[in-house]
């Protein structure tokens, strides 16, 4: 397989669940992002690892907590999600976190917290 | 402060001309960045250009940047249907980890 992958691509959870999203990239990168992208909201940024160390965690709330175990795996852990967590969760990796390097992104996973 | 402006709504007939801009406000951004994103898809990245170019050519996909406005559009010649999509506008300022990106312009072709 090639590119960004995300598991699962759709998932339906409830307040009390705790789930986890998924990304692996193929391209051999060093920096992975997961982005919310809610409805006519431009896409927002939630935490970038750069070679497996958190380098920005952008005010998410702690009930999101990434892992990132290695340069290729990426996790986003869900606990007590609110309604208004419902978006569509992106993963996206570079060669390197500087900014100069180009964000290939994944298919995303559709989230509905009921 | 970062922020990125797009139209939402773009309709075109096919065969058209389409043009999508997109204004930003960080003059410190090296690389601005067209991305698409068809329904029920992630974003896939159509074009890139470096703050120092002014046009781009890549087959259908022209971009322009000028700086001096902070302004970027996206042409794309002969527009297909396949080409109904969201296009994402994003710039990556100065040395960061970030993109920012616009809200998106909803392209609509019809026959």
């Amino acid at each position: 397989e090639t590119g960004v992958t995300q598991t699962p691509r759709h998932l339906v959870m409830g307040m009390t669940n705790k789930k986890s999203l998924k990304c692996e990239q193929h391209l051999g990168h060093n920096a992975m992002y997961w982005y919310k992208q809610s409805a006519k909201k431009p896409l927002e940024l939630m935490f970038v690892y750069n070679f497996k160390e958190q380098t920005e965690n952008n005010s998410v709330p702690s009930r999101f907590s990434p892992e990132c175990p290695n340069s290729s795996h990426l996790f986003l852990h869900l606990h007590t999600l609110q309604p208004e967590d419902s978006a569509l969760y992106l993963c996206a990796s570079s060669q390197t976190s500087g900014g100069a390097d180009t964000q290939y992104f994944g298919p995303g996973t559709r989230l509905t917290v009921l | 402060g970062e922020d990125v402006e797009q139209s939402l709504f773009l309709s075109v007939r096919e065969g058209d001309s389409s043009v999508i801009n997109c204004t930003y406000t960080d003059s410190s951004s090296t690389y601005l960045y067209w991305y698409k994103q068809e329904p029920g898809a992630g974003l896939q990245l159509l074009t890139y250009i470096f703050s120092n170019m002014d046009m781009k050519q890549d087959q259908r996909l022209t971009v322009l940047l000028n700086k001096k406005d902070k302004h970027l559009s996206l042409r794309i010649a002969d527009t297909q249907t396949g080409d109904s999509a969201i296009y994402f506008c994003a710039e990556s300022p100065g040395n960061t980890d970030k993109l920012i990106f616009g809200t998106g312009t909803r392209l609509q072709v019809f026959p």
